[in-house]
């Protein structure tokens, strides 16, 4: 049972255009939403994350939004770059049984120039 | 800048044989993790660590087991691979238990 879901496993974009990333969790313990950023043959890098107490937070062409109602977040990136390519993974931790990073399946976003 | 280094990038084995993966982090860290990437599966946890000595099952934790003897260095061991263990292993160390992790680069098994 995924308890975090990235449903789309791919996504082409043009370069300067907006990337958006989706991800929909089930767990409602989850609190604290991070998104990590996967070249390949390299281990997954910290990009963004947000608190529950937050419905936004950015940083620089990141912005990560939080639907609480929803339970879904998505990860905005403008204007998008041809470095931006990469996997990128939704992760989610709570409390209690929930507080092991969860990570979503994955979306490979592909730029092109 | 911080770092976790694994011991092998590439490795491959026979089925039935052992491998022992090491992973080393330099950043003082209490808590550190494996896990395992496969296609569409995403990552998930094998096996984690809060403290010296001490070890947790992960989601996965079948067919593995882990040393934690120093604060800086967690093994993964596999006693007897399967094919179903060919897979992308990530090691990562974290500061808060459910903080941001600083991940390896990952080793890739194959079992044939």
């Amino acid at each position: 049972d995924q308890q975090v879901k990235q449903n789309s496993p791919s996504l082409s974009v043009q370069e300067g255009r907006i990337s958006i990333l989706n991800c929909d969790y089930t767990n409602s313990m989850f609190d604290y939403f991070l998104w990590y950023k996967k070249y390949p043959a390299e281990g997954p890098t910290f990009l963004i994350s947000i608190s529950s107490i937050k419905d936004k937070n950015e940083d620089g062409r990141f912005t990560v939004f939080l639907n609480k109602s929803a339970k879904h977040l998505s990860l905005h990136i403008v204007p998008s770059q041809p470095g931006d390519s990469a996997v990128y993974f939704c992760a989610a931790s709570g409390s209690g049984s929930a507080r092991q990073l969860t990570f979503g399946s994955g979306t490979q976003l592909t730029v092109l120039p | 800048d911080v770092k976790v280094t694994q011991s092998s990038r590439y490795l491959v084995k026979r089925t039935g044989e052992k491998v022992f993966l090491e992973c080393v982090q330099d950043m003082d860290h209490e808590n550190m993790f494996w896990y395992r990437q496969d296609p569409g599966l995403g990552l998930r946890l094998i096996y984690f660590s809060y403290d010296v000595k001490m070890k947790e099952k992960g989601d996965i934790p079948e067919g593995y087991s882990v040393s934690r003897e120093k604060k800086e260095r967690f093994s993964l061991i596999l006693e007897s691979t399967s094919t179903n263990q060919t897979s992308m292993y990530l090691c990562a160390s974290s500061l808060m238990r459910a903080g941001e992790l600083f991940f390896g680069e990952g080793s890739r098994l194959t079992v044939l």
